[in-house]
């Protein structure tokens, strides 16, 4: 079944590390994006990229960082200075028709 | 700045009667909207949507109303079941046929009662 997968589904971060969410998809999407979830803020973007080794910075970059080598896969860096990473991450990519598909989720807690 | 506003974070409705999510947005260029449900720990998923040229579109139990003059949406869930109970998000975009991307609002957190 085509979808997207993202991984780990909890990750812990200590101060001052980055961490590396993983996002793959097999829907042959050209876009992808990445949001964060937060209580009482919805979606907001961070990045996203519409074709292979291009991307842009969402309302939320900062802290942040990116890249897409290949179209299957879009991975998100969260930064030492990210300074509140904790929360809830989602990865997505859209068909030509429009559609926006969601993976399930990485849950990021700095400890 | 929130171009899309879900101003209501919670609603509680009674199984069988009508659910009504209400979403403002303050972008007249949004030519896309759409609604999305979420349960906690999963992505979101598509539920409806509808283009600026239509005021209505409807979906089984769902309808989704469209006011252009007053920024506002709406989605009727009728009748409401407690599987419905989840986080409704409303989301927008500009351009979205050319790859517009989407702008969510902050959520309604529905339970529907048995």
């Amino acid at each position: 079944d085509g979808g997207i997968t993202q991984s780990p589904k909890y990750l812990f971060r200590k101060e001052g590390q980055n961490v590396t969410l993983s996002c793959e998809q097999n829907l042959n999407h050209d876009a992808m994006y990445w949001y964060r979830q937060d209580p009482g803020q919805g979606l907001r973007l961070i990045y996203y990229s519409q074709i292979v080794n291009d991307f842009q910075k969402g309302d939320i970059a900062e802290g942040y960082s990116v890249s897409r080598e290949k179209k299957e896969s879009f991975p998100l860096t969260v930064t030492s200075a990210q300074k509140n990473p904790t929360a809830f991450y989602l990865c997505a990519s859209r068909n030509r028709e429009g559609g926006y598909t969601f993976g399930s989720g990485t849950r990021l807690t700095v400890v | 700045d929130q171009q899309v506003k879900q101003n209501s974070p919670s609603l509680s409705v009674q199984e069988g009667r009508i659910s009504i999510l209400n979403c403002d947005y303050t972008n007249s260029m949004f030519d896309y909207f759409l609604w999305y449900k979420k349960y906690p720990a999963e992505g979101p998923t598509f539920l409806i949507s509808i283009s600026s040229i239509k005021d209505k579109n409807e979906d089984g139990r769902f309808t989704v109303f469209l006011n252009k003059s007053a920024k506002h949406l709406s989605l009727h869930i009728v009748p409401s079941q407690p599987g419905d109970s989840a986080v409704y998000f409303c989301a927008a975009s500009p351009y979205y046929n050319q790859g517009g991307k989407l702008i969510f609002g902050q959520g309604t957190e529905l339970s529907v009662k048995p």
